[in-house]
C-alpha cells in the first residue's frame, strides 16, 4: 500500500500568516496516463470533507485562490497564502493513483 | 446540484448486518464510479471500496475484504454497502463519495456502530 504522510500534523497558525502542509508518498504517483492523482481535502469541524486541490494543482471551484497545490512524483505541498478563520480544520492528502487508495493521516489547523 | 444522501446506519451488534444506500442526484450517475469512505471517531479518512460505472469492476480495503459488498444501480442512482459480519472496529461515520482516482463531492455521512 502507498504510505501518506503529513507533517505537521499539528499546524498552529496566526490569522493572515502563511500555512504549509507537506505529503510524502511512498511511491510515486505517476499513473501510466500521465497523471499524478494526489488531491487534497478540508475537513471542517462538523462536516464532511470537502475537496480543495485534485490533480496536483488544480484548484476546485469556489476554492479560495489563498489554497493552492504543488509538488511532483512522491513529494506534494499545500499552501495557504493568508489563513483566515474559516480555514480551521483537518486537511488530508489523498492518493487516487494506486489500489488500494489512502489518505494521510491528517493535519489539524488552529487558529493561534 | 449534486448531491448524495446515505440512510442505512445504525447501531448493531457484533457479527450482525447493515445495509447502507446513497441516492445520488444532479449529475450522470452511471457515468461515474462511486466511492465509500469511512471516519472512525476521533480519526482520520479510511478509502473503503469503489465500484465503476457498470458494476463490472469493484475495489475494497483488506480491512473489509470478504465482508462487505459493494453494488450499485443505475436504474436508481443508488449506490449500496452491505456489510456483513460487523465488527466493532467498523465503527464509523460511511461518507458515500462521487469518483473514483478523486472523489469531488461527499454526503454528510451515516453513522455505524457496532456495539453489544
Amino acid at each position: 500500500d502507498v504510505v501518506m504522510t503529513q507533517s505537521p500534523l499539528s499546524l498552529p497558525v496566526t490569522l493572515g500568516q502563511p500555512a504549509s502542509i507537506s505529503c510524502r508518498c511512498s511511491q510515486s504517483l505517476v499513473y501510466s496516463d500521465g497523471n499524478t492523482y494526489l488531491n487534497w481535502f478540508q475537513q471542517r469541524p462538523g462536516q464532511s470533507p470537502r475537496r480543495l486541490i485534485y490533480k496536483v494543482s488544480n484548484r476546485d471551484s469556489g476554492v479560495p485562490d489563498r489554497f493552492s497545490g504543488s509538488g511532483s512524483g512522491t513529494d506534494f505541498t499545500l499552501k495557504i497564502s493568508r489563513v483566515e478563520a474559516e480555514d480551521v480544520g483537518v486537511y488530508y492528502c489523498m492518493q487516487g493513483t494506486h489500489w488500494p487508495r489512502t489518505f494521510g493521516q491528517g493535519t489539524k489547523l488552529e487558529i493561534k | 446540484e449534486v448531491q448524495l444522501l446515505e440512510s442505512g446506519g445504525g447501531s448493531v451488534q457484533p457479527g450482525g448486518s447493515l445495509r447502507l444506500s446513497c441516492a445520488a442526484s444532479g449529475f450522470m450517475f452511471s457515468a461515474f464510479a462511486m466511492t465509500w469512505v469511512r471516519q472512525a471517531p476521533g480519526k482520520g479518512l479510511e478509502w473503503v471500496s469503489t465500484v465503476t460505472t457498470g458494476n463490472d469492476n469493484t475495489y475494497y480495503a483488506d480491512s473489509v475484504k470478504g465482508r462487505f459488498t459493494i453494488s450499485r444501480d443505475n436504474s436508481k442512482n443508488t449506490v449500496y454497502l452491505q456489510m456483513n459480519s460487523l465488527r466493532a472496529e467498523d465503527t464509523a461515520v460511511y461518507y458515500c463519495a462521487k469518483g473514483m482516482t478523486t472523489f469531488d463531492y461527499w454526503g454528510q455521512g451515516t453513522l455505524v456502530t457496532v456495539s453489544s
